[in-house]
């Protein structure tokens, strides 16, 4: 079957502009998370949605940054008045249940902010 | 709190010799381990997982892993290294509790013909 989508798989920018970032979980899990992964790094952790609510946004940096899943699949991560330290990879993860013991990564989306 | 440190970002090693990738946890819970192995341009997969039970876990591809609590020790271990097993690999902990999953800094193998 289908796996976790993020689109696009490359975003480039110039500061200060705003962007979005989308993922496409596989269908019927209904917990989501978003990672950062800059170079030379492991997976950060950002946000994690059950269902349509964010369940726990802790790792959110700063309130530039902002995620929904209006409909309890597809999520956006919205980043307002980019800025060169947000160049990072993004990642989508996905789980079919609320334990979380197995996340399902997408390929991620490389933003780079100029 | 938790954390993991991966010791050791680059591993190098002969193809058909032992792959040792050392992960070490900190968690004031009892955790929830894994290693995932990321390709270049592709997502994190998931090579194998402790959750509880049997502290010998094996994943796939031929790895295995041991969760030594007293050693609170996650190392990730292959008999033979294989051309293919070259990758980043990455230590992660969470909880039975919790959402979060901890990252660590990642181990880049490199095979050696």
């Amino acid at each position: 079957g289908a796996g976790v989508s993020q689109t696009p798989s490359n975003k480039v920018t110039e500061k200060g502009k705003y962007v979005e970032l989308r993922c496409d979980p596989i269908s019927g899990h209904t917990a989501l998370y978003w990672y950062r992964q800059s170079l030379g790094q492991g997976p950060e952790f950002l946000i994690y949605f059950q269902g349509t609510g964010a369940a726990d946004d802790s790792g959110l940096p700063n309130d530039r940054f902002f995620a929904v899943r209006p409909e309890g699949s597809v999520s956006t991560l919205k980043i307002q008045r980019t800025e060169r330290g947000d160049s990072a990879m993004y990642l989508c993860a996905s789980s079919p249940t609320s334990v979380p013991d197995t996340q399902y990564f997408g390929p991620g989306t490389r933003l780079t902010v100029l | 709190a938790q954390s993991v440190t991966q010791l050791g970002s680059h591993v190098s090693v002969s193809e058909g010799a032992l792959v040792l990738l050392r992960c070490n946890y900190s968690s004031s819970v009892p955790p929830y381990l894994f290693w995932y192995v990321q390709y270049p341009n592709q997502g994190l997969q998931l090579l194998l997982k402790y959750t509880t039970g049997a502290t010998l876990v094996k994943g796939i591809n031929g790895f295995e892993a041991e969760f030594k609590k007293s050693e609170t020790s996650f190392h990730l271990t292959k008999p033979s290294a294989h051309m293919s097993d070259a990758a980043e690999y990455f230590c992660a902990v969470n909880s039975n509790t919790g959402n979060q999953f901890y990252f660590g800094t990642g181990t880049s193998l490199t095979v050696i013909p």
